[in-house]
């Protein structure tokens, strides 16, 4: 149990263009999605954390308007790389918390997505 | 802010060996949450082990268990009988209570030598 899907899991664009990333959890309601970037040999870093019908909730630093995320569903959050330039490519992966109660549940992460922007 | 460190960038054990990779953090909360996770070259995030802050006794999973040491704020992971596939980054976490963000150390990678 506790799976999450993340797709696609790796995507090559051109300059300029915008890319989504859909994580879904398969078979558990998750009010709470997290996006985390990771650079080469590098630890996770928190973007934002997604919440289920309401704005998501971005660190410092994290642009909004250039990474667009909405929790439309108790199992589906997406993150959209707007008008991507190569030094967004990078490592993103998504994670669930499984429906109240929360803090002693991990979280349960999904494959990631490899993207490169050329 | 919550910290977590991790100060060994990387390290190697034998097959069959133990090795123990250390983590300490700060925190002024008393209800809390630890995770070691593991990423393999895969670079899926795998759950390794965690521990409650509330809870004294120490975690285990088979060949995996922590040294939790509260007072020191001290949360080291121990791979006993070290195999082949425990080759990986190994990543600290820390979540507080209330909250499920996870703040993560800088990572360990492991190899296992045959």
């Amino acid at each position: 149990g506790a799976v999450v899907s993340q797709h696609p899991s790796w995507v090559i664009c051109k300059s300029g263009t915008s890319v989504k990333i859909e994580c879904r959890s398969l078979d558990f309601q998750a009010t709470t999605m997290f996006w985390y970037r990771q650079f080469p040999k590098q630890s996770l870093m928190l973007m934002a954390t997604s919440n289920e019908g309401s704005k998501a909730t971005y660190e410092q630093g994290v642009e909004k308007d250039k990474f667009l995320i909405n929790h439309a569903s108790l199992t589906l959050s997406t993150l959209t790389v707007t008008s991507a330039h190569p030094e967004d490519s990078s490592f993103y992966i998504c994670s669930a918390s499984i429906y109240y109660p929360a803090s002693n549940q991990p979280q349960h992460f999904g494959d990631g997505t490899r993207l490169s922007i050329l | 802010a919550q910290t977590v460190t991790q100060s060994q960038p990387e390290m190697s054990v034998q097959e069959a060996e133990t090795v123990t990779l250390s983590c300490t953090y700060d925190t002024s909360e008393s209800n809390y949450y630890l995770f070691w996770y593991k990423q393999p070259p895969s670079r899926q995030m795998i759950l390794v082990i965690r521990q409650e802050a509330y809870k004294q006794q120490n975690a285990t999973e088979n060949r995996f268990s922590v040294n939790f040491q509260k007072a020191a704020k001290s949360f080291s992971l121990k791979i006993s009988d070290s195999q082949l596939g425990d080759t990986a980054m190994y990543f600290c976490a820390y979540t507080q209570g209330g909250s499920e963000k996870l703040v993560f150390g800088k990572g360990t990678k492991l190899t296992v030598n045959p």
